[in-house]
């Protein structure tokens, strides 16, 4: 089946750095990716909608200069957390789209912890 | 707007027994997809079934079936003869067709605990 990998897993780095986490659709090629964000015991909120080839579309409160997204190819969309700080921290998690009437193919997701 | 909603935080099934998990929907697209994913402790989202606005019939897979009733948007997930390893989060979600862009909407989520 189609699978979407996710790296990395765990990242725990300093205040003040930048985090780039990879979605990668292995399989197949995904025109539209999802990025979004978990806390413990919460949901998933959608952060963004990644076109391939074009501007991500932000949901409203999602800081764009602060979590940058880059579709540049049809296998991967990359999520770039700028000068992360210790409420940054999350689960972070990316899903690619096949079809209109298909479900998302998740990747396991990243764990951020900024100290 | 797209809403679901999720109203157990959390439930409790012994071994064997079958149990529902409840979701409501909120959409004025006539066009729209329902899924349940389940999430265990590791993290993972797990795609369990979906059901399609214009499906006549009640999804199912194995022990997982979707009870869909249009009127009252409501998309309820029945496990049948629960396992341990069915002990997870479970999520409804929504995709809207026409106007929703195919960004997908999760529910807060039922924990479930299942008995031995």
């Amino acid at each position: 089946g189609a699978v979407v990998s996710q790296h990395p897993s765990w990242v725990i780095c300093k205040s003040g750095t930048s985090v780039k986490i990879e979605c990668r659709s292995l399989d197949f090629q995904a025109t539209t990716m999802f990025w979004y964000r978990q806390f413990p015991k919460q949901s998933l909120m959608l952060m963004a909608t990644s076109n391939e080839g074009s501007k991500a579309t932000y949901e409203q409160g999602v800081e764009k200069d602060k979590f940058l997204i880059n579709h540049a190819s049809l296998t991967l969309s990359t999520l770039t957390v700028t000068s992360a700080h210790p409420e940054d921290s999350s689960f972070y998690i990316c899903s690619a789209l096949l079809g209109r009437e298909q479900p998302q193919h998740f990747g396991d997701g990243t764990r951020l912890s900024i100290l | 707007a797209q809403k679901i909603t999720q109203t157990q935080p959390g439930m409790f099934v012994q071994e064997k027994e079958a149990v529902t998990l409840d979701c409501t929907y909120d959409t004025s697209d006539p066009s729209y997809g329902l899924f349940w994913y389940k999430q265990p402790s590791s993290g993972e989202m797990i795609f369990l079934i979906y059901q399609g606005s214009y499906d006549q019939q009640n999804a199912t897979e194995g022990r997982y079936s979707l009870n869909f009733q249009k009127a009252r948007k409501s998309a309820n997930l029945v496990i049948s003869a629960s396992q341990l390893g069915d002990s997870a989060m479970y999520f409804c979600a929504m995709r809207e067709g026409n106007t929703g862009g195919f960004k997908t909407i999760f529910g807060a989520g039922t924990r479930l605990f299942v008995k031995a």
